[in-house]
């Protein structure tokens, strides 16, 4: 079986500040792991993926995310928040096969102060 | 290429009635998984399908089904409607090539809210 934990449900930063969100997984098989984005009233959006290549993956809008096994994590981060980075972002685990699916995080809520 | 459309994007309904939703996945995709979005649950998964037979189910009672069409289209039904039914239904497509990462592209919804 597979699960994502996304610690936190809502963080806050000032425009300019580093974003850090925090996603840790668990997963029997070496997993595929992905970041989406969501803003209001739309679908989910592929920010970034890992798929067993390079451990530090960069993905669209500045944002980067680093898989580390031995801490089973795969955070998100951007060096520098801009006001339109605010949006729900969740992580999900997958793994090929013909009878896998995505499981995703409850999200997180990242707010950019001005 | 077109991306996955979802019809209709936001519908009310009443308690009791039926509704069917529908996605049209990308082009060459065959494979369409639905999701409910709520507040409180998060994103869910409801089924997978693939070459019109339903690989993956979650865990949702059964007045909730799908199906798929020869042309890779689904739709999704949910029959005697509850309150607690009103959420944003996400579609998915993704190709299943062996090399394939696996990777969802969603649709923007449709909003059920049910009175």
């Amino acid at each position: 079986a597979q699960s994502v934990t996304q610690l936190g449900s809502h963080v806050s930063v000032s425009e300019g500040a580093l974003v850090l969100l925090r996603c840790n997984y668990s997963s029997s098989v070496p997993p595929y792991l992905f970041w989406y984005v969501q803003y209001p009233n739309q679908g989910l959006q592929l920010l970034l993926k890992y798929t067993s290549a390079a451990t530090l993956v960069k993905g669209i809008n500045g944002f980067e995310a680093e898989f580390k096994k031995s801490e089973t994590s795969f955070h998100l981060t951007k060096p520098s928040a801009h006001m339109s980075d605010a949006a729900e972002y969740f992580c999900a685990v997958g793994f090929t096969g013909a009878n896998s699916k995505l499981t995703f995080g409850k999200g997180i809520t990242l707010s950019v102060r001005p | 290429k077109a991306g996955v459309t979802q019809t209709p994007r936001y519908l009310i309904k009443t308690r009791g009635q039926q509704v069917t939703l529908s996605c049209s996945p990308i082009s060459g995709h065959r494979s369409v998984s639905w999701y409910q979005q709520t507040p409180g649950q998060g994103l869910q998964f409801l089924f997978e399908y693939f070459s019109e037979t339903q690989r993956n189910k979650g865990n949702f009672p059964g007045r909730f089904s799908g199906r798929q069409f020869s042309n890779s289209r689904s739709e999704m039904n949910v029959s005697t409607l509850e309150l607690g039914d009103s959420a944003l239904y996400l579609c998915a497509s993704r190709a299943l090539a062996a090399s394939n990462t696996g990777e969802l592209f969603f649709g923007e919804g449709s909003r059920l809210t049910v009175l």
